[in-house]
């Protein structure tokens, strides 16, 4: 089956970047996605991706696609203890019909003051 | 206010009971989803809705079942849970499959006995 992959553990230090990885294997996903997941709650969707864009820019957050290699990552700038958190990366099955979602097993990142 | 909700919360129960989780959305959105939480593997998904009376298996469909006779209304049945069925659960909606925020859920954590 379809599978998502993700480093399970980033340290970095608060005011550096952070750069999340993901690599994916279905060809056909359409839409690629970044969730946040806070201790103890719910994921919250940060942004998300078509697979016809290389990058998308949202304030602090920098989403590149390379979609020959099948690889996305998620640039976080000026890093936040307020951004620990475990983020997920997830694509989206099928194609444009698809409805069933495939998540990574999440990077927990961790920010020193 | 916009939201997910899940009930109950937490719950234990004993192997071979039958359970349901409820899930309820107030935002009119045509799909809805269950996924399990597991240490180490991510966010795996359980069943998916695109809309009413429209429902499929997710990643790891087995033990459990689901119904979608309502659009807001997305129960979870484990109609003879046993204690690999330990887990936290959230249930999700957004306005259609593969469009913009996907809500989640508090979550729903279950000790199978």
């Amino acid at each position: 089956g379809e599978d998502v992959e993700q480093s399970l553990f980033l340290s970095v230090r608060e005011g550096d970047s952070s750069v999340i990885n993901c690599t994916y294997t279905d060809s056909s996903s359409t839409y690629l996605y970044w969730y946040k997941q806070e201790p103890g709650a719910g994921l919250q969707l940060l942004t998300y991706i078509f697979s016809n864009m290389d990058m998308k820019q949202d304030q602090r957050l920098t989403v590149l696609l390379n979609k020959k290699d099948k690889h996305l990552s998620l640039r976080i700038a000026d890093t936040q203890t307020g951004d620990s958190a475990i983020y997920f990366c997830a694509e989206r099955e099928g194609g444009n019909q698809g409805g069933k979602l495939i998540f990574g097993q999440g990077t927990e990142l961790s920010v020193k003051p | 206010e916009a939201q997910v909700t899940q009930n109950p919360r937490y719950l234990i129960t004993v192997t071979g009971k039958k359970l349901t989780v409820t899930c309820s959305q107030n935002m009119n959105h045509e799909y809805m989803s269950w996924y399990r939480q597991d240490p180490g593997l991510g966010l795996r998904q359980i069943y998916y809705s695109m809309n009413v009376e429209v429902t499929d298996k997710g990643d790891v469909p087995e033990g459990y079942k689901v119904s979608r006779k309502e659009k807001r209304n997305f129960p979870l049945i484990l109609e003879s849970p046993s204690p690999n069925q330990t887990s936290l659960y959230f249930c999700a909606s957004s306005p259609q499959a593969y469009r913009g925020t996907q809500y989640f859920g508090p979550g729903t954590r279950l000790l199978v006995l």
